[in-house]
């Protein structure tokens, strides 16, 4: 089945600085990448998601990339605002195998302001 | 659309006790997971339910976990006995899978303890 692997972990950065959390997925037949925003205390939440036929997708601040040759994918957050600091996730499916999303482990980013 | 609605959000009981906890998903959404997010294991998905119907229940912990949708707008996950392990934040998600995006919209959860 399928695996996604997140990483860093933790992220501590400066407020206006760039933030990048990177993952990997196992299986070459997923095709559509999302990623999750987690607040304290509330569920996940949808903020960018990327389908397999695309390369890079951008939304204001935050955009996302995708390799599919070397199977990842990265979420890029620039001038981070305090209202950034969250968990959180990327996810990996396959739209052929019903509607399962795998998610990886999470990354708490801090924003110090 | 008040999003999707999870009750109790907080639930405490003793072990062996049974718990029960409440989805109603987004009217019109077609499927329905329901997850288990602990600091060891992460989000997991338990189950999962389009229309109505159980497709993968392969995330269930063990027999002791149970879940049902008896009609479109309302699922419960129960769990009995209950054991300490079960301990965790439960969250239902709901979506429409449209055009092959898989967006999935998560309620706010139930923490659940069993002392």
């Amino acid at each position: 089945g399928e695996n996604v692997e997140q990483h860093p972990s933790t992220l501590s950065v400066q407020e206006g600085d760039s933030a990048v959390i990177k993952c990997t997925y196992s299986d070459s037949a997923s095709n559509y990448f999302p990623w999750y925003k987690q607040e304290l205390g509330k569920g996940p939440q949808l903020i960018i998601d990327i389908r397999s036929n695309v390369g890079e997708k951008k939304d204001q601040r935050i955009a996302v990339t995708l390799n599919k040759t070397a199977k990842h994918f990265s979420l890029h957050i620039t001038e981070t605002q305090p209202e950034d600091s969250a968990v959180y996730f990327c996810a990996a499916s396959i739209s052929s195998g019903g509607n399962k999303l795998v998610f990886g482990a999470g990354t708490i980013l801090r924003v110090k302001s | 659309d008040a999003g999707v609605i999870q009750s109790p959000r907080h639930e405490v009981t003793e072990m062996g006790q049974e718990v029960t906890l409440r989805c109603k998903p987004i009217s019109g959404h077609d499927y329905l997971f329901w997850y288990r997010q602990t600091m060891m294991r992460g989000l997991e998905l338990l189950i999962y339910f389009n229309n109505n119907v159980p497709i993968d229940d392969s995330g269930m912990p063990e027999d002791r976990f149970s879940a049902k949708m008896p009609n479109a707008s309302f699922s419960t996950l129960k769990i009995q006995p209950s054991e300490p392990r079960d301990s965790a934040v439960y969250f239902c998600a709901s979506n429409l899978r449209v055009g092959g995006r898989n967006e999935q919209f998560f309620g706010p959860g139930t923490r659940l303890t069993v002392l």
